[in-house]
């Protein structure tokens, strides 16, 4: 079945430091990958995504490129904030739209 | 435009009671899914309903059951509760079945089972 495999935390970082959260995959066929992101009590919402091999998802300065020969998915963002501080979680979809998740990883920015 | 509102946010359960968790959105969504996130898990789907008028069983469907009552709305019921289903409950919704959907997810109901 499908499976999704992301760095443990907790990742500590200063603030403006670069922040990378590896993904990889296992999966049939060519699923779509999403990362979302869980600020303290509050929901899941949607970071990014990209539905097939090569394309790159962006948003609020953070990016992932859908790696189909590495089977990877990896979150990066050039200069963290205080802000960013929260959950992120790596999915995929499959049958369905059902969604698997990794396991989380929790960050901590410190000014 | 409130999203997907779920109720309670928070309950206690003594084991062998009964409850149900009420989710329901606004966006006009075919699909809804229901979640639990325990530490170092991520979360696993419980059940979740395609369309309305369907429901069909997730990863860890045991000792729940759920009801499509209609587009709107999606029930999660434990019929008996044990401490095993002490977690973070999360529904969610996406526009159809595609794998290309976002799913937006509910603020959670965080269960204990004593």
């Amino acid at each position: 079945g499908n499976s999704v495999t992301q760095m443990e935390g907790p990742v500590t970082l200063s603030e403006e430091a670069f922040l990378t959260i590896n993904c990889t995959y296992t999966a049939t066929g060519y699923p779509s990958l999403f990362w979302y992101v869980q600020y303290p009590g509050e929901g899941l919402q949607l970071l990014l995504k990209a539905t097939k091999a090569d394309d790159k998802g962006s948003n609020k300065g953070f990016e992932a490129t859908y790696r189909k020969e590495t089977t990877s998915f990896h979150l990066e963002k050039g200069s963290v904030q205080v802000s960013d501080s929260a959950v992120y979680f790596c999915a995929l979809t499959g049958a369905g739209n059902k969604l698997t998740f990794g396991g989380g990883t929790r960050v901590l920015v410190k000014p | 435009n409130a999203g997907v509102t779920q109720t309670p946010k928070f309950q206690v359960l003594k084991t062998g009671q009964s409850m149900t968790l009420q989710c329901a959105q606004d966006m006009n969504h075919n699909s809804m899914y229901w979640y639990r996130q325990d530490p170092g898990m991520g979360l696993r789907l419980i059940y979740y309903s395609a369309s309305e008028g369907t429901t069909d069983k997730g990863e860890v469907p045991n000792g729940y059951n759920v009801s499509r009552l209609n587009k709107r709305e999606f029930s999660l019921r434990l019929e008996s509760a044990a401490p095993s289903q002490t977690s973070v409950y999360f529904c969610a919704s996406s526009p159809g079945g595609q794998g290309t959907d976002t799913q937006y997810f509910g603020p959670g109901t965080r269960l204990t089972v004593l």
